[in-house]
């Protein structure tokens, strides 16, 4: 079973931010947050990972709260083209493989 | 390198019928994983192979289904005796010593 609880939708306007939040209350401490996206009818694409510090990279910033109960995934200027099913996902990594859950889908609004 | 490559795009076959579908996986990644997705779900883990070596298979893979990655580069996954819950899309991924996975864009099965 997923390990995260992400609320199903949400919307957003083309040029904002788009927060995505996270809830993780039972990851442990070797476990990374893992953030996915799958636009239709395509393979699920790496966006970002994390441990304990926040992460940014070209796609986007990954928001870890000391206590690591929950996370938040930042897309600084969403485009219509950010329109997917983001998943949130809590792995160790290494040989532990990845568990999907039914994600969150995210409409970029013009 | 293109990426992670899965061929065919799509698959229409009868029930009872044999498929076999095959996964390039990136060169130098040595960790190869399938997962199978119906619609409005998530990706679910079938199996995946460090090298040539099935390290895991979810109880989802049941007898009907064997995978295999012979000389540990390209794989493929076969159903037998199909079944119409076996339509999906088959999601191959690959990554390195477990890294971030890259996925292809997957065989969407119909079984009619």
């Amino acid at each position: 079973d997923a390990k995260t609880t992400q609320p199903p939708s949400m919307d957003c306007a083309e040029g904002r931010a788009a927060n995505l939040p996270c809830n993780h209350s039972t990851i442990s401490g070797n476990e990374y947050v893992y953030w996915y996206r799958q636009i239709h009818s395509q393979g699920p694409q790496y966006i970002i990972h994390g441990l304990k510090n926040n992460e940014t990279n070209e796609m986007a910033s990954l928001i870890i709260t000391e206590d690591r109960k929950s996370s938040t995934l930042i897309l600084p200027h969403a485009t219509l083209r950010d329109t997917a099913v983001y998943y949130c996902i809590v792995s160790q990594g290494g040989s532990e493989k990845l568990v999907f859950g039914k994600g969150m889908k995210l409409t970029v609004n013009p | 390198d293109t990426g992670v490559s899965q061929d065919p795009r799509h698959k229409i076959t009868k029930r009872g019928q044999n498929v076999t579908f095959r996964c390039d996986p990136i060169s130098e990644h040595n960790r190869l994983y399938w997962y199978r997705q119906t619609l409005g779900q998530g990706p679910e883990f079938l199996t995946y192979f460090q090298n040539e070596a099935q390290l895991e298979k979810s109880r989802l893979l049941s007898d009907r289904f064997s995978a295999e990655r012979p000389k540990g580069s390209f794989s493929t996954l076969e159903i037998q005796r199909t079944e119409q819950g076996d339509s999906a899309m088959y999601l191959c991924a690959s990554s390195l010593d477990g890294g971030g996975y890259t996925f292809g864009s997957g065989t969407r099965l119909t079984v009619v």
